[in-house]
Parts: C-alpha cells; structure tokens; sequence
C-alpha cells in the first residue's frame, strides 16, 4: 500500500539556519506530493504541491522538488523564522487513490530565537 | 463560509457515551474527508464523500463510527459507545473535485475537534 516516510522530529533550528526535511514515498504509479504545515493550536494548512516527476513547488520561502527516481519529496529553507515553528506533514495521493491523502507521522520544527 | 468549520472545537465525555462532530465544508467543494489525528498513529483517513456518490468508509476503524453528509454539505461523525481510546483530535476537510482530477487540487482543514473519552 502507498506509505511516506519522513525523518524524526523533534528539529531545532536558530533563526537564519538552513532547514531540511526529509520525506520518501511509496506509492501505487504516479502520486500527487504535499507538504501540509500545522502551526500551534490551528488546522493543518497546504504549504506546497508537486503533481509530477521534477515539478518544484514552493511557497513562503520554501521548496520541495518531486524526484521520481529516488522517491522523494524534501522540504527546503534556506534561512528559517521563528514564525516558521511548526509541525510539518509530507503527503500523498496515489494513482491507485484519486482522493485518499497518505501522510507521513509529521516533523516538529522548533526555531529559537 | 470563508473556510472549514468543525464543532465543537473541544468535547470531553465519559467512557461509553455517544458523540456527535459536526463538519461545514467550503461552500461549492463537493469533496469531504474526515481524519483522525493522534499521537502515535500521526493521520489516518476515516472517510470520504464526493457528491452523491456511495462514500468510501474503508477507514472507519469499527462500526461504533458512522457518518453522514446532509445534502451534499454539512457533516456528522458519530461515535458510539466511545472508548478512551477514540481520544484524539478529528480533522474534516474539503476540496473541489473533479472527476478523477481530486489528487491535484490539495485539501483545506478545519481546525479540528479534541475529543477527550475519560
């Protein structure tokens, strides 16, 4: 079945550092990648989305590029904010799966000041 | 609405009791997911509705939950004879769907209800 992998929290950053998360996949064909944001005490919110092989998205400063070959999704920063603490979720939707969005157990960024 | 309303937004309730979660979609997304958020088993799908389709309950994970979609908008999660460990916070979303083209456009949340069995 389809499953995503990202790297253990907790993550502390200062402010300014470089941030990478790291998010793989396995998926039935050709997914859809997300990566979803959750910030303290709200709704997980859309950060960014790749539909197919070496689409980058972006948003806020970050990025993340869709790598078929190596079946991966990271998430980029090059100069984190203490407002970027958060709990960071990579996602799919397969193509065995039009709609069923298949996240990963989530990364807590801390950024310190 | 402006965006996806959940209520309430925190329920506490004793062992065996039934609850009822109510999810408003965005105005005009025919697409509804309900997920359940806890520690430990991070996000897990529970069900789906798309228009007047038959609705995908593979996820319920027994048949103490149930739900329904009124008229192709509002939305009621039941639980039945809840146990401590149906604790956990339950997220509702939308979006736009269409025919097969669901996976691109991404979902919006609402920001959840805590439910807390004791």
């Amino acid at each position: 079945g389809d499953s995503v992998t990202q790297m253990e929290g907790p993550v502390t950053l200062s402010e300014e550092a470089f941030l990478t998360i790291n998010c793989t996949y396995t998926a039935t064909g050709y997914p859809s990648l997300f990566w979803y944001v959750q910030y303290p005490g709200e709704g997980l919110q859309l950060l960014l989305k790749a539909t197919k092989a070496d689409d980058k998205g972006s948003n806020k400063g970050f990025e993340a590029t869709y790598r078929k070959e190596t079946t991966s999704f990271h998430l980029e920063k090059g100069s984190v904010q203490v407002s970027d603490s958060a709990v960071y979720f990579c996602a799919l939707i397969s193509g065995g799966s039009n709609y069923k969005l298949t996240f990963g157990k989530g990364t807590l960024l801390t950024v310190n000041p | 609405g402006a965006g996806v309303s959940q209520s309430p937004s925190n329920k506490v309730t004793e062992k065996g009791k039934d609850v009822e979660l109510r999810c408003d979609p965005i105005s005009g997304h025919t697409a509804l997911y309900w997920y359940r958020q806890s520690l430990g088993q991070g996000l897990e799908f529970l069900i789906y509705f798309q228009g007047n389709s038959a609705p995908d309950k593979s996820g319920l994970p027994s048949d103490r939950f149930s739900a329904e979609r009124t008229g192709g908008s509002v939305s009621t999660l039941t639980i039945q004879r809840t146990q401590q460990e149906d604790s956990a916070v339950y997220l509702c979303a939308s979006s736009l769907a269409h025919g097969g083209e669901d996976r691109d456009y991404g979902y919006t949340f609402g920001s959840g209800t805590r439910l807390t069995v004791v």
